[in-house]
């Protein structure tokens, strides 16, 4: 299985909007609404920001918006602050029921 | 508070076996997927597989046949076992509770395991 494709880096300045975007196929994020979005700070374990595309889970800022296209998802970060800055990983549940990450994409924040 | 507790060999040869468990405390066992996720050092993430609220275990294919995930529920416990290992399984291993859809909410500290002659 291949992963999903993320852009390497991102960046933005404080309370800028910024989105990210994950690439797959109709195996995968174009086929189920299971696709996560997750933050990760460096030697931290990964945070569950977004899941079934769209939603947010409790104690998550609505600053952080979850949508798909097709076969591209997308996480939009809105008011940028400095302690978003950290790497983010998109994810969805496949046709061969496994799951696959995107590459991480490292949001710095200026 | 859920909380999820992994321990397992931070050290390991070419060619044994990997054994992590993960313990879930002030949470149920029952109703939920648990999944296995790696990470090599200053790479991205890599799902290992899961076992899911049926029992059922599935997993990368990449890694299917030297792969083994199980679960004692009485002890609300899941291990994973990775055979014949090599320095390409270098990395972070964490354990994370599925609850609905795609998400993964909680997440085990994360355990480095290295491979090396």
């Amino acid at each position: 299985q291949s992963a999903l494709t993320q852009p390497a880096s991102v960046s933005g300045s404080p309370g800028q909007s910024i989105t990210i975007s994950c690439t797959g196929t109709s195996s995968d994020i174009g086929a189920y609404d299971f696709v996560s979005w997750y933050q990760q700070h460096p030697d931290k374990a990964p945070k569950l920001m977004i899941y079934d595309v769209s939603e947010r889970p409790s104690g998550v800022s609505n600053r952080f918006a979850g949508s798909r296209s097709g076969n591209t998802a997308s996480l939009t970060i809105s008011g940028l602050q400095a302690e978003d800055e950290a790497n983010y990983y998109c994810s969805s549940y496949t046709r061969t029921s496994t799951w696959v990450f995107g590459g991480g994409t490292r949001l710095t924040v200026l | 508070q859920v909380q999820l507790q992994q321990w397992g060999a931070g050290l390991l040869k070419p060619s044994e076996t990997l054994s992590l468990t993960c313990a879930i405390y002030g949470g149920s066992f029952s109703g939920y997927s648990w999944s296995w996720i790696r990470q090599p050092p200053g790479k991205g993430l890599e799902w290992i597989g899961e076992i899911n609220r049926s029992g059922s275990t599935y997993s990368n294919p990449s890694l299917n046949s030297r792969l083994t995930i199980s679960a004692d529920t009485s002890k609300k416990q899941f291990s994973l076992k990775l055979n014949s290992v090599t320095a390409a399984d270098t990395a972070v291993y964490y354990c994370a509770r599925g609850y609905k859809g795609s998400s993964r909410d909680y997440w085990g500290q994360g355990t480095l395991v290295t491979v090396s002659s």
